[in-house]
């Protein structure tokens, strides 16, 4: 069965830390992995990822996949309020795309 | 900017009640899907939708759901009768080919069944 795992499932942090987000994933027919931001309602993109070792950036987010060892990490830098969030990975197979339980990360001021 | 949209927003039903959520997804995507959240949990796949039939289903969708394209516009979930446990909200998503590029998510269809 395919799996997705995100971990931890929730953080705390204050403005100004670094966080690592992980992903790890057992999917046939792997495709392609997506991160996802959720604040209220719909999930909104971040970065999708087909080739390991190539990081993706945008602004303080950044984001890599292994796909040996099968694992993606999603870095925030300089977190600020509005970072607090659920964070989604999201895994894309053959037909369909599954996604993890998601990581909590609440940013205090 | 192009979006998926969904209706109602909000549905409150009875218990064993048929529903219809509505999605228009945007207009040159080729791939739909259902996915379910029920509060405080996962996001869940239901089924994936390309080329007028279903290319995926999860084991959540069972009998009592049903897909439809009735037209070039629309794109249809049912819940024949619905019990408690159906209440979540209800995203749509399309996106224009797998492996080229992100799914683009409508606002979600929260559905209460009492």
């Amino acid at each position: 069965e395919d799996k997705v795992v995100q971990s931890p499932l929730s953080l705390v942090v204050h403005e100004g830390d670094t966080v690592t987000l992980n992903c790890s994933y057992e999917v046939t027919n792997f495709r392609s992995l997506l991160w996802y931001k959720q604040e209220k309602k719909a999930p909104t993109f971040l970065f999708m990822l087909t080739s390991s070792g190539i990081e993706k950036k945008s602004g303080r987010l950044s984001s890599i996949l292994d796909k040996k060892e099968l694992f993606s990490i999603l870095n925030i830098t300089a977190t600020q309020t509005g970072d607090s969030a659920v964070y989604l990975c999201a895994v894309e197979a053959l037909h369909d795309m599954r996604f993890g339980a998601g990581t909590r990360l609440t940013v205090k001021p | 900017e192009p979006e998926v949209t969904q209706t109602p927003s909000h549905q409150v039903t009875q218990m064993g009640q048929e529903v219809i959520l509505r999605c228009v997804p945007i207009s040159n995507h080729l791939y739909f899907y259902w996915y379910r959240q029920i509060l405080g949990q996962k996001v869940e796949f239901l089924v994936s939708f390309y080329n007028n039939e279903i290319s995926e289903k999860s084991e959540i969708f069972d009998d009592q759901f049903s897909v439809e394209r009735p037209d070039g516009s629309n794109f249809t979930l049912k819940i024949r009768s619905t019990k408690l446990e159906d209440s979540a909200m209800y995203f749509c998503a399309s996106r224009t080919g797998t492996n080229t590029g992100e799914l683009f998510f409508g606002e979600g269809s929260r559905l209460t069944v009492l």
